[in-house]
């Protein structure tokens, strides 16, 4: 297993346009999270999957975003109508349903809307 | 809402220096996460805490969690230019299945080793 993969590694929009990123965990983990980290910032949580269920979502994800995992392995996080401030680092992290031995994370999306 | 308050921001030492991180909070953790983070990358795991009073390490690494299970420390030995980058504290809230399910991270800590 070659750890948590995202995709893309970066990616620049225009304002209002829809991006949509990849994350692919690792295989035996049962859950996968999403997270969004600003310029010296730790990052904040935005939702979580157990399977194929989406079982929360943070304040912090709006209707203009919308995370999928269709068949319980990858997962994708899209984005509508991009805004400046939604300019960041979006994290992947997968882990076992305990989470208590931590998360594998990837390596990131950064996104930069101009 | 709960928080993390990380100390230092900041760090700059010489190679060879001692320094401890600290991780605060007011509220109480089911487990204490620590996770360094390099420029562009994301966040790799270092170690879990899950006692109060627990110590672990990792080599010229020890971490700690608390008593009452809100804070923790990281204390670096030796430090070396190898240690360098953002060292994050993360907290984790059970669900009502009793499992970890959100981690609430700090603002980190940045660790700059000079050779």
């Amino acid at each position: 297993d070659t750890g948590v993969s995202q995709d893309p590694r970066h990616k620049i929009t225009k304002r209002g346009q829809n991006v949509t990123f990849r994350c692919d965990p690792i295989s035996e983990h049962n859950r996968l999270y999403w997270y969004r980290q600003t310029l010296g910032q730790g990052p904040e949580f935005l939702t979580y999957f157990q399977n194929e269920a989406q079982l929360e979502k943070s304040r912090l994800l709006s209707d203009r975003f919308s995370a999928e995992r269709p068949k319980g392995s990858f997962s994708t996080l899209e984005i509508q109508r991009t805004e400046q401030g939604d300019s960041a680092m979006y994290l992947c992290a997968s882990s076992f349903i305990s989470g208590t031995d931590g998360y594998t994370f990837g390596s990131g999306t950064r996104l930069t809307v101009v | 809402t709960q928080l993390l308050e990380q100390s230092p921001q900041f760090l700059s030492i010489q190679e060879g220096e001692n320094l401890t991180v600290y991780c605060n909070s007011s509220s109480v953790f089911s487990s204490l996460q620590w996770y360094r983070q390099e420029p562009g990358e994301g966040p790799v795991l270092l170690v879990t805490v899950v006692t109060g009073g627990e110590v672990k390490k990792l080599k010229r690494l020890t971490f700690q969690f608390g008593d009452a299970r809100k804070d923790s420390s990281l204390h670096i030995t030796a430090a070396q230019p190898g240690d360098t980058g953002l060292y994050l504290c993360a907290g984790g809230e059970e669900n009502s299945g009793g499992s970890n399910y959100k981690l609430t991270f700090g603002k980190g800590t940045l660790l700059t080793v000079n050779p």
